[in-house]
């Protein structure tokens, strides 16, 4: 079945990194778009990065960019959020999320919605 | 990237129609049809209900409906039923993100 897993989390100090990988079955990886999607304790979602089906193409909130890189290996099947420089406020349930089948190259990125969530892995930044 | 404007809360007895508004501005919900709606119980992930404004995704219950009108989308849950109590999320393309979600609501079923 059309599966999403989150791996990587854990606790970590203020200013260090961490990556966080999603692996993906059940459909073809390769052909949708991929987003990261967070909640912080108690908290709404808040959209985190996009990235389009064949990599060259990354879009990053404000409150990540420069920080937090999104990547993606279509032979692993599996997503990618490279996480440095982290503060307390980074810290969250991070889920990642697959588009339903919008655009996104180099013109610009037209998601439409998530479709398919994995269960999320947390993130905390705590020293 | 000001998240779209929902009410924090909002309840309804079994068997009612409770309505969600989502309210942004033309560069988001007003200016495109990426309008979708998330449910999420406690503890679980976010689940999709509704997709480009008012299409429902297969297997969600057709008593979930949405619409908008200008600046403002809108999830309308009819014949309302426990299982429904959760958080409700909306969400839009933007064109400064691209993507943004709004604030949540939680709907108590009384």
């Amino acid at each position: 079945q059309v599966q999403l897993v989150e791996s990587g989390g854990g606790v970590v100090q203020p200013g260090r990194s961490l990556r966080l990988s999603c692996a993906a079955s059940g459909f073809t990886f390769s052909a949708y778009t991929m987003h990261w999607v967070r909640q912080a304790p108690g908290k709404g979602l808040e959209w985190v990065s996009v990235i389009s089906y064949h990599g060259s193409n990354k879009y990053s909130a404000d409150s990540v960019k420069g920080r937090f890189t999104i990547s993606r290996d279509n032979s692993k099947n599996t997503l990618y959020l490279q996480m440095n420089s982290l503060r307390a406020e980074d810290t969250a349930v991070y889920y990642c999320a697959r588009d339903l089948g919008g655009y996104c190259g180099g013109d610009g990125c037209y998601p439409r919605g998530m479709d398919v969530w994995g269960q999320g892995t947390t993130v905390t930044v705590s020293s | 990237q000001s998240a779209l404007t929902q009410p924090a809360s909002v309840s309804g007895s079994p068997g009612q129609s409770i309505t969600i508004s989502c309210t942004g501005t033309s560069s988001d919900v007003g200016g495109y049809n990426y309008v979708s709606w998330y449910q999420q119980h406690p503890g679980k992930a976010p689940k999709l209900m509704i997709y480009d404004v008012s299409n429902r995704p297969s297997g969600v219950s057709n008593r979930f409906s949405g619409s908008k009108s200008g600046n403002t989308a809108s999830l309308t849950i009819s014949g309302l039923q426990a299982e429904d109590e959760a958080d409700y999320y909306c969400s839009s393309y933007t064109s400064s993100s691209p993507w943004v979600f709004g604030g949540g609501t939680k709907l108590t079923v009384l």
